[in-house]
């Protein structure tokens, strides 16, 4: 069965720092793992996904994943964050079947 | 851009009633999902559709169903809404999964309260 855990539900950075969000996936075949942002009262967005072509995904508004085998992991990064990065952000992972497993996400607060 | 409309982003309804969330795709996408979003629990999965007329039970199906009789409309039925069902429901669209596996894009969300 596949599994996602995203360290943190909350995250709190300020404008300009570094943003690092985690996941976890647990699969027994190769993941297809995404990332997605949610901003208030809004739906999902897709931000980024990896699909074995490269292990350092670029995505969307500057972020950037990267995929590690060994580590299980697909953290998500941004160098600088923004103001207008506040949002909810969920990590998901799928199989060949089209379904996505999402992690409970993390809500990325950013201060002036 | 694919566009995911669902028909309300906001509804009131009371216990006992039958709701009917509606989601609509422009993008001629065979795969069709609902999900509803709770603080804490992330998205789970509800029901999903591969194709017309075809549905398949997701994770959490019990006091819901769905009807899928066009390709690019998906409706949400709860058959007697209670107020544990109170939530956001959001809807997605993509297409069949491949070696290269394809996105879900997602509508607004309907933020549905039942009292």
């Amino acid at each position: 069965a596949q599994s996602v855990t995203q360290l943190g539900s909350h995250v709190s950075v300020s404008e300009g720092a570094l943003v690092l969000l985690r996941c976890n996936y647990s699969s027994s075949v190769p993941p297809y793992l995404f990332w997605y942002v949610q901003y208030p009262n809004q739906g999902l967005q897709l931000l980024l996904k990896y699909t074995s072509a490269a292990t350092l995904v670029k995505g969307i508004n500057g972020f950037e994943a990267e995929f590690k085998k060994s580590e299980t992991s697909f953290h998500l990064t941004k160098p600088s964050a923004h103001m207008s990065d506040a949002a909810e952000y969920f990590c998901a992972v799928s199989s060949n079947t089209g379904k996505l497993i999402f992690g409970q996400g993390t809500t990325l607060q950013v201060k002036p | 851009d694919v566009k995911v409309t669902q028909s309300s982003r906001y509804l009131v309804k009371r216990t006992g009633e039958k709701v009917f969330l509606e989601c609509v795709q422009d993008m001629d996408h065979e795969n069709m999902f609902w999900y509803r979003q709770d603080p804490g629990l992330g998205l789970r999965l509800i029901y999903f559709s591969y194709d017309v007329k075809m549905k398949e039970k997701g994770d959490i199906p019990e006091g819901y169903s769905v009807s899928r009789e066009k390709k690019e409309r998906f409706s949400l039925i709860l058959e007697s809404a209670s107020t544990n069902q109170t939530s956001m429901y959001l809807c997605a669209s993509s297409r069949p999964a491949t070696g290269d596996n394809q996105p879900q894009h997602f509508g607004d969300g309907t933020r549905l309260s039942i009292l």
